[in-house]
């Protein structure tokens, strides 16, 4: 029963942005999207959340479209240390924190 | 910076042992969270605490059990450790409602041989 669909695999070159869509086409009005990564062998580091609107913090930007069915996880310059599994989540509370397989992003020199 | 610590990196157990696992935060934050990581499975929510002696159990209880004792502390319990209890163990703690950002430690690999 995944509420989100992640492509699995992805790379990008070092110092250029890496896109990362997600897709949540049943999500719900009062469910938040998301973002957390894992590098190998650690625990999830949180990333990101949005509800609506698009939001940045220092590590990165969430795009959520108008219609909340896709997001996008923008990590705008990448580096080797960004190589990890990452996951895009909905969420409507403490119950519903179901990781997928996540996208494996690999950056690459 | 929100900090969850676990006990242990790894462990190491036979089948039959209690095993215990411990999981402290350093941010105040009310709830606290136990789940387990398997390849092709994602993260299972096993048990989840809103306050000191509360407890909630999530999707996969069964064989486990829990103690919040201190608001800060909160551990999971393997009454006897069998081998399908092998896997990753996370600890993650939130803030207070119930779509606060969960923050997680780093996660204790537990073999059961």
């Amino acid at each position: 029963d995944a509420k989100t669909t992640q492509p699995p695999s992805m790379d990008c070159a070092e110092g250029r942005a890496a896109n990362l869509p997600c897709n949540h086409s049943t999500i719900s009005g009062n469910e938040y999207v998301y973002w957390y990564r894992q590098i190998h062998s650690q625990g999830p580091q949180y990333i990101i959340h949005g509800l609506k609107n698009n939001e940045t913090n220092e590590m990165a930007s969430l795009i959520i479209t108008e219609d909340r069915k896709s997001s996008t996880l923008i990590l705008p310059h990448a580096t080797l240390r960004d190589t990890a599994v990452y996951y895009c989540i909905v969420r409507r509370n403490n119950n519903d924190m179901r990781f997928g397989a996540g996208t494996r992003l690999t950056v690459k020199p | 910076d929100v900090k969850v610590t676990q006990s242990s990196r790894y462990l190491v157990k036979r089948t039959g042992e209690k095993v215990f696992l411990e999981c402290v935060q350093d941010m105040d934050h009310e709830n606290m969270f136990w789940y387990r990581q398997d390849p092709g499975l994602g993260l299972r929510l096993i048990y989840f605490s809103y306050d000191v002696k509360m407890k909630e159990k999530g999707d996969i209880p069964e064989g486990y059990s829990v103690s919040r004792e201190k608001k800060e502390r909160f551990s999971l319990i393997l009454e006897s450790a069998s081998t399908n209890q092998t896997s990753m163990y996370l600890c993650a703690s939130s803030l207070s409602g119930s779509t606060d950002t969960q923050y997680f430690g780093p996660g204790t690999r537990l073999t059961v041989l």
